[in-house]
């Protein structure tokens, strides 16, 4: 079973900074890593898919990258309603599983 | 708009059966498969399975396997998610999704308590 590790579990950054959180997959999974953030009470919302390409609506400062087995979401000028748990998801031939998040809090 | 409209909060004693629903769009589930995520109090994200609403082929993951039934009626639009016994630790806020590769629409979540 493939499994993904977030790096940090959480960190804080002030209002305009720029923050980036990472996820590794134990087995190359080519492009397949999606990112979503889910904000306090919140059900999750998409921002990035296939390792990064912007969801539709989503801020550009919202960005990701990587390939293989690393990937990372940057957010440049981090903003107030960033504050959220920021989790990569992997997917395999409808088979998907979720890292452990990655709390982001501003300074 | 897409929308996923998930059915109200559940309170439950253990051993109790509980099924919550999921509505969308004739084109969301003509089209998509349908995904239910669980998320334990102050936990992660945990995914459960998917289903295909034109075939109900259906995937679990290995971890409820068994332990819940993913179903859906074409007819009404709607996904459920069922369980027959319930224990405590199926205390959770409960997503449905809509998705291939990725979840691009989310249901609010349904609540389910499990308490003696």
């Amino acid at each position: 079973d493939i499994q993904l590790t977030q790096s940090p579990s959480s960190l804080s950054a002030s209002v305009g900074g720029s923050v980036t959180i990472t996820c590794q997959a134990s087995q190359d999974i080519q492009n397949y890593i999606n990112w979503y953030q889910q904000r306090p009470g919140k059900a999750p919302k998409l921002l990035i898919y296939d390792a990064f390409n912007l969801e539709t609506g989503v801020p550009s400062r919202f960005s990701g990258g990587g390939a293989g087995t690393d990937f990372s979401l940057t957010i440049t000028n981090l903003q107030p309603e960033d504050v959220a748990t920021y989790y990569c998801q992997r997917y395999d031939s409808f088979f998907f599983s979720f890292g452990p998040g990655t709390r982001v809090d501003i300074k | 708009e897409v929308q996923l409209e998930q059915s109200g909060p559940e309170v439950k004693k253990p051993g109790e059966s509980v099924k919550i629903s999921c509505k969308g769009s004739a084109d969301t589930f003509s089209t998509y498969w349908i995904a239910w995520v669980r998320q334990m109090p102050g936990k992660g994200l945990e995914w459960m399975g998917v289903i295909f609403p034109p075939d109900s082929d259906t995937r679990y993951s290995p971890s409820f396997q068994g332990q819940v039934t993913m179903s859906s009626d074409r007819a009404t639009n709607t996904a459920y998610l069922q369980w027959n016994s319930l224990e405590a630790s199926d205390t959770a806020m409960y997503y449905c999704a809509r998705g291939g590769t990725y979840f691009d629409h989310w249901g609010r979540g349904t609540l389910v308590t499990v308490s003696s």
